[in-house]
């Protein structure tokens, strides 16, 4: 059973730009989360997306959005990105319980 | 505010002795309670959990004992090996019955097994 693929792994952006990340889940797996891994603020929860909808969200600001497709794979997008947004992306998916099953992550730098 | 701490950045042991992983909680709306590994460069990877109505649960090395009325929860690895060598988080959840899924991480803890 594949697990969870994230593309790209790695990306190095400039100040001012966008970038959009994406989620594979696994066969089956219709929760998709995303979550913001940095030194100084360990893990943080971004937003999960549930059959198209966002279902929850994080303290994070609006230049942070989300969405899922109906075969259940997610994209990402932060826009007008800063320095601080240089971090570790993770996806998570679970089927229909507590259990998220994290992909590799997308390593993003901001110049 | 830190919901969930881990209040040991390191940890370290000597291979084949027992590991012992720390995890301190404030809302008492978390009832689910789970425990990752990480390895540099990779996701997360999960190793165990327990519901809040259970005190203990086991699978084979590890075992995650849950203290409700501390708010407290430890990790147990018998016998630790080398290549459990990874950052350890402890994660918290409030879904319940309902649909808010919602990890809270710890800071995680760096464990380190000597041979």
């Amino acid at each position: 059973k594949a697990g969870v693929t994230q593309t790209p792994r790695y990306l190095i952006k400039t100040r001012g730009q966008q970038v959009t990340l994406s989620c594979s889940p696994i066969s089956g797996h219709r929760s998709v989360s995303w979550y913001q891994q940095t030194p100084g603020q360990g893990l943080q929860f971004l937003f999960e997306y549930f059959s198209e909808t966002q279902r929850n969200k994080g303290n994070f600001p609006g230049r942070f959005s989300g969405r899922q497709f109906s075969n259940s794979r997610s994209e990402m997008n932060v826009s007008t990105l800063e320095l601080g947004d240089s971090a570790l992306y993770l996806c998570a998916t679970r089927r229909d319980n507590h259990e998220q099953y994290f992909g590799p992550g997308t390593r993003l730098t901001v110049t | 505010d830190q919901q969930v701490k881990q209040n040991s950045p390191s940890l370290s042991v000597q291979e084949g002795r027992i590991s012992i992983l720390n995890c301190d909680y404030t809302n008492s709306m978390f009832d689910y309670f789970l425990w990752y590994k990480k390895y540099p460069a990779e996701g997360p990877t999960f190793l165990i959990s327990i519901s809040s109505i259970k005190d203990k649960n086991e699978d084979g090395r590890f075992t995650v004992f849950l203290n409700k009325s501390a708010k407290h929860l430890s990790l147990h690895i018998v016998p630790s090996q080398p290549g459990d060598s990874a950052v350890y988080f402890c994660a918290a959840s409030d879904g319940g019955g309902g649909s808010n899924y919602k990890l809270t991480f710890g800071k995680g803890t760096l464990l380190t097994v000597n041979p």
